[in-house]
């Protein structure tokens, strides 16, 4: 059984900084991408990122690029998000999610991970 | 940047059908593929259409994608509507560096 499962929820402070971690289990973690969205509160998703675990080969949509890092360890089938210098506005739900490049969908998705960054 | 445009919110009566349109801007949507995702409260996003036309196994034939070349756009159909397809519905896009969400339809059934 294909399971992504996400690290629990984080309360930050401005300034601090969060890695968030998306363990995968049920396939081969090297042949798929990982994608990462984010849900700010009452909003739509965004597509931040996504990381092929078996080269590393990364992209970042623009607006996320240098504000956040994405990588992954293919020892113990995880991908991770790093937030850095959180602010108030990256209060959100983060979500990973496995996609499946023969069939062009995110077919899989973690649970989610509610962030929230208040003084 | 392409982009894709949901209307905010739809609502219907239940037994009725509904379309939820995507229209694409700065590029052909044509020329890739769409995907819609269903997403319940409280519940992460699950794929209810991939690849313009397709459905994941385990999702009703009451729902339905297309694509209109014409108006650039993609549609999400779904029939005899239950109170239980009541959610938030994304469309979603991508090419060879960027992946794309619509900003979402919120459905309501009553």
């Amino acid at each position: 059984e294909v399971q992504l499962v996400q690290s629990g929820a984080e309360v930050k402070k401005p300034g601090e900084s969060l890695k968030i971690s998306c363990r995968v289990s049920g396939y081969f973690f090297t042949n798929y991408w990982i994608g990462w969205m984010r849900q700010m509160p009452g909003k739509g998703l965004e597509w931040m990122g996504i990381i092929y675990p078996g080269d590393s080969d990364i992209k970042y949509d623009p607006s996320f690029q240098g504000q956040v890092t994405i990588s992954a360890d293919k020892s113990i089938n995880t991908a991770y998000l790093q937030l850095n210098s959180l602010r108030a506005s990256d209060t959100a739900i983060y979500y990973c999610a496995r996609f499946w490049q023969h069939l062009d969908h995110f077919d899989y998705w973690g649970q989610g991970t509610r962030v929230t960054v208040s003084s | 940047n392409f982009m894709l445009t949901q209307p905010h919110s739809v609502s219907e009566s239940p037994g009725k059908t509904v379309i939820i349109s995507c229209t694409g801007s700065n590029g052909s949507i044509a020329s890739k593929f769409v995907q819609w995702y269903q997403q319940r409260p409280g519940s992460a996003p699950t794929a209810v259409v991939y690849q313009d036309n397709q459905r994941p196994s385990g999702v009703p034939d009451r729902f339905s994608g297309s694509i209109d070349s014409s108006s650039n756009s993609a549609s999400l159909t779904i029939s005899a509507l239950k109170t239980e397809d009541e959610a938030d519905y994304y469309c979603q896009s991508h090419d060879s560096n960027n992946w794309v969400f619509g900003g979402g339809t919120k459905l309501t059934v009553l």
